[in-house]
């Protein structure tokens, strides 16, 4: 399973724009960028996946590098309820379903 | 439109017990995954099942097994506790083809194991 780097730790203040990088230099071609989220006390929630194009929802954005190395989610206007671990997965397109886990980034939103 | 729910929410149990954990999974979904998430760490994968058959295991002994039935819910089993067993056991549910971007997770059951 490629593997994915994200920092430990972000801080930001409500209603601004978060970026959460995530570092995947072994990416390969079949795999997909995917983001969960685990907030206080709950499962993991899905947020967005993408394969090479940037991809919008009604959470986030997610902004992939053009070489793929790399990517970014972004939430436009955080809340406090977007304090959360957020994961960054990297899933082959014609694999298992499993999801493979790493520590995460752990997101405080300051009032 | 019912999530996935998990029962019991917490347990205890002693080590060397047995337990059973069950997951009821989301409406139209027929796989059921299963993660074990120790305190500060992400989830690692079990097994997952399809159809009543298990598709897929991670690193875990054969101590750990499941079950799914026919309308789809699940059983996490594990035999032989330790100590090291205490985690929140997660269970996903999701459909072959949307379980590859998108599995829908439950609330978790808390397991210590003393």
């Amino acid at each position: 399973d490629a593997k994915t780097t994200q920092p430990n730790s972000m801080e930001s203040n409500e209603e601004e724009p978060v970026h959460l990088p995530c570092n995947h230099s072994t990416i390969s071609g079949t795999d997909y960028i995917h983001w969960y989220r685990q907030l206080p006390s709950q499962g993991p929630e899905y947020v967005i996946h993408g394969l090479t194009s940037n991809v919008n929802n009604r959470m986030a954005s997610l902004a992939i590098a053009e070489d793929r190395k790399s990517s970014t989610l972004i939430l436009h206007r955080a809340t406090l309820r977007d304090a959360a671990v957020y994961y960054c997965i990297l899933r082959d397109v014609g694999g298992a379903q499993k999801l493979v886990f790493g520590q995460g980034t752990r997101l405080t939103i300051n009032p | 439109e019912t999530g996935v729910t998990q029962s019991p929410t917490h347990l205890i149990k002693t080590r060397g017990q047995q337990v059973t954990l069950r997951c009821s999974s989301q409406s139209g979904h027929n796989t059921v995954s299963w993660y074990q998430q120790a305190l500060g760490q992400g989830p690692q994968f079990i097994f997952q099942y399809y159809r009543e058959e298990e598709n897929g295991r991670g690193n875990f002994p054969p101590r750990f097994s499941g079950l799914q039935f026919p309308n789809y819910s699940s059983e996490l089993n594990v035999n032989a506790l330790e100590l090291d067993d205490s985690a929140l056991y997660l269970c996903a549910s999701s459909t072959p083809t949307s379980g590859h971007y998108e599995q829908y997770f439950g609330p978790g059951t808390r397991l210590t194991v003393t």
